[in-house]
């Protein structure tokens, strides 16, 4: 069974900090991991990463996936209030014949404070 | 604008009704899913389907059921037989053969009463 875990589960911070998500998995025929943030409802699309050792960069945000340790991180410099979200880390998978499914961890549940 | 839409938002049912959400996409995508999210417990798979006709039991199926009789709408029927329906639903879509990940919907929040 393919399993995403997410570390921490909440983390409460100031604004001006930087924060660092973890993300591991075990998943058959791994095909590439994905960030979500989730605000309030739809998550939206962050990253996607299929090669290892290759920084996605976004402003503040960015991303790297190790496939042999199986761990991705996303990290968030300089945080704002408005980065307050749930990040999601998704893993698909390729099932020959059959549509390719993403496997979604928990979450982690980000506060950033004045 | 191409999307997804998700109706109602919120909904409310008594013990033992059957109810269905609705999911209608615009983008012409192939493959359609839906997940459920409860706190704490991130999302879900309870059915997909690549194509019109055709679909698949995700990892909690049992209580829920489907039908993909357009490639545009892929409603999913909440039954009495699942027994903790309250919860947030969301719908997704891709494109057959992108890489790149799901547009979701903007959810349901289902709430038995």
């Amino acid at each position: 069974e393919d399993k995403v875990v997410q570390s921490p589960l909440s983390l409460v911070v100031h604004e001006g900090d930087t924060v660092t998500l973890n993300c591991s998995y075990e998943v058959t025929n791994f095909r590439s991991l994905l960030w979500y943030k989730q605000e309030k409802k739809a998550p939206t699309f962050l990253f996607m990463l299929t090669s290892s050792g290759i920084e996605k960069k976004s402003g503040r945000l960015s991303s790297i996936l190790d496939k042999k340790e199986l761990f991705s991180i996303l990290n968030i410099t300089a945080t704002q209030t408005g980065d307050s979200a749930v990040y999601l880390c998704a893993v698909g998978n390729i099932n020959t014949g059959t549509a390719s499914k993403l496997t979604f961890g928990t979450g982690t549940r980000l506060q950033v404070t004045l | 604008d191409g999307g997804i839409t998700q109706s109602p938002k919120y909904l409310f049912r008594k013990e033992g009704q059957n109810v269905t959400l609705s999911c209608e996409q615009n983008l012409n995508h192939d493959a359609m899913y839906w997940y459920r999210q409860d706190p704490g417990q991130g999302l879900r798979l309870i059915y997909y389907s690549q194509i019109v006709n055709d679909f698949q039991k995700g990892d909690i199926a049992e209580g829920y059921s489907v039908s993909r009789e357009k490639k545009e709408s892929f409603p999913l029927t909440v039954t009495s037989a699942q027994k903790n329906p309250t919860a947030f639903y969301l719908c997704a879509s891709k494109r057959t053969g992108s890489t790149y990940g799901y547009t979701f919907g903007s959810g349901t929040r289902l709430t038995v009463v």
